[in-house]
């Protein structure tokens, strides 16, 4: 059975940091590509992020380039997101979410994991 | 990367069809072959409907079906059912492995 696990939300202010993670089990993870997406009830559904099945093609939405940093542990069969520099507007529910090669739409998504910015 | 353009409700008596338009640009929909349709209910995870604009993924009742004509994408469903009213999306490949969602719409069973 296909489990998606994130954990590492949480409330923090303006201006820091957090991890998310995002773990997997049930099928192999190393061959997948991953990606982030946020929600919130004013915008909906956003996309975050997305990183290859080794790491080495990664891409960001404009409005987190350079604050978040996607990354992968095939070992562990984790994906993470860090998240630096964190803003008011960045205050959502983010999930993590798959994509087979080659079927560029998300199959399974985790159950998605708050993330509150605020003073 | 803007969103794409959906209508923010729809609605239907059971057994009646609704469409869902998901607008964008040639260089979204228009570029690529690769819509997607989420359903969402309340608390829960998105769900892919429709991929590749007009497949169904295995278990998906074949009352859902999708469509592309220009920038403009349509998901409709017939025969509408009670379990049907939830929040569906749809989203496009954009290039550049980008990826961009719409802005929702609220489909109601009346």
């Amino acid at each position: 059975e296909v489990q998606l696990v994130e954990s590492g939300g949480g409330l923090v202010q303006p201006g820091g940091s957090l991890r998310l993670s995002c773990a997997a089990s049930g099928f192999t993870f190393s061959i997948y590509w991953w990606h982030w997406v946020r929600q919130t009830p004013e915008e909906g559904l956003v996309w975050v992020s997305r990183i290859n099945p080794d790491g080495s093609t990664i891409t960001y939405a404009d409005s987190v380039k350079g604050r978040f940093t996607i990354s992968r542990d095939n070992a562990k069969n984790t994906l993470y997101l860090q998240m630096n520099s964190l803003r008011v507007e960045d205050t959502a529910l983010y999930f993590c979410a798959r994509v087979t090669s080659g079927q560029p739409h998300l199959d399974y998504w985790g159950q998605g994991i708050l993330v509150s910015v605020s003073s | 990367q803007s969103a794409l353009t959906q209508p923010r409700s729809v609605s239907g008596s059971p057994g009646q069809s609704v469409t869902i338009s998901c607008t964008g640009t040639n260089s979204d929909i228009g570029g690529y072959n690769y819509v997607s349709w989420y359903q969402q209910h309340p608390g829960k995870a998105p769900k892919v409907m429709i991929y590749d604009v007009t497949k169904r993924p295995s278990g998906v009742p074949d009352r859902f079906s999708g469509s592309k004509s220009g920038n403009t994408a349509s998901l409709t469903i017939s025969g509408l059912q009670a379990e049907d009213e939830a929040d569906y999306y749809c989203c496009s490949f954009a290039g550049a492995y980008i990826y961009v969602f719409g802005t929702g719409t609220s489909v109601t069973v009346l």
